[in-house]
C-alpha cells in the first residue's frame, strides 16, 4: 500500500461549485498534515495546514480524521483560478521528512 | 526577490554526461531539500540538509551528489546521468525543524527539468 493515496482525477466541475478531495494515509505515526498545491509546470505551494479539529481558510476547509487515516480538502463556491493538482502532504521521519501524494487535479469551467 | 532559486531552468543532455544544477535560498532557512518529480508527477524528497549537514539521504544512487558549502545554498551533483533520471528537480527550504516534531512551510524553488536523452 502507498504511503499516501490520492484520486489522480480530473475533477472537472463548474465555476461556483463546492468540490471535495480525500487523501488516505498509511502512517499512523504521521505528524503533521497539509494540502499542497502545484500549478501546471510551477513548483508546489502550501495551500493550508490541516489539523485535527478541522479547519477553515476562506473557501478552503481542511479536515482530519486519525483514526480513519485521511485527510479531505472541500473548497467551496470554486473559481476557475482554483484549477491546479493539490497535493496531500504528510510529515514523518522527525519533522522534515515531507510524503507527498500523487495529486488531485482540480479543472474548473465556465 | 526570489525567494528560493535553481538554475539552470532547463537542462538537457546526452546519456552519461554529468552535470550539476545550483540552489540558494535568501530567506535565512537552516533547511534544504532537493526533491524529484517525475513524469507520473509523482513528488519525492531526495535529500535535506541542515545547516550544512546531510540529515535525509532517501537511498538515492551514489551518482547523485548533493553539496552544501553554506547553509543557503545546495546543489546537486550528477554523475553518468541516465535516461530515468530525466525529471523535474525542485529545491526547497525551511526553517530548522521546531522543537516537538512540527515541522515549518517548505519553499520550493522553480523547478529544473532534466532531459536526458
Amino acid at each position: 500500500r502507498k504511503e499516501v493515496e490520492q484520486d489522480p482525477g480530473p475533477f472537472n466541475v463548474p465555476e461556483g461549485a463546492t468540490v471535495a478531495f480525500n487523501c488516505t494515509y498509511s502512517n499512523s505515526a504521521s505528524q503533521s498534515f497539509f494540502w499542497y498545491r502545484q500549478d501546471c509546470r510551477k513548483e508546489p505551494k502550501l495551500l493550508m495546514s490541516v489539523y485535527s479539529s478541522g479547519n477553515e481558510d476562506g473557501r478552503f476547509t481542511a479536515q482530519l480524521n486519525r483514526a480513519s487515516q485521511y485527510i479531505s480538502l472541500l473548497i467551496r463556491d470554486s473559481k476557475l483560478s482554483d484549477s491546479a493538482t493539490y497535493l496531500c502532504v504528510l510529515v514523518t521521519g522527525g519533522g522534515n521528512k515531507l510524503t507527498f501524494g500523487t495529486g488531485t487535479q482540480l479543472k474548473v469551467e465556465l | 526577490d526570489t525567494a528560493v532559486s535553481q538554475t539552470p531552468k532547463y537542462l538537457v543532455t546526452q546519456m552519461g554526461n554529468d552535470k550539476s544544477i545550483k540552489c540558494e535560498q535568501n530567506l535565512g532557512h537552516d533547511t534544504m531539500y532537493w526533491y524529484k518529480q517525475d513524469s507520473k508527477k509523482f513528488l519525492k524528497i531526495m535529500f535535506s540538509y541542515n545547516n550544512k549537514e546531510l540529515i535525509i539521504n532517501e537511498t538515492v544512487p551514489n551518482r547523485f551528489s548533493p553539496k552544501s558549502p553554506d547553509k543557503a545554498h545546495l546543489n546537486l551533483h550528477i554523475n553518468s546521468l541516465e535516461l530515468g533520471d530525466s525529471a523535474v528537480y525542485f529545491c526547497a527550504s525551511s526553517h530548522q525543524r521546531l522543537a516537538g516534531g512540527s515541522t515549518d512551510t517548505q519553499y520550493f524553488g522553480p523547478g529544473t527539468r532534466l532531459t536526458v536523452l
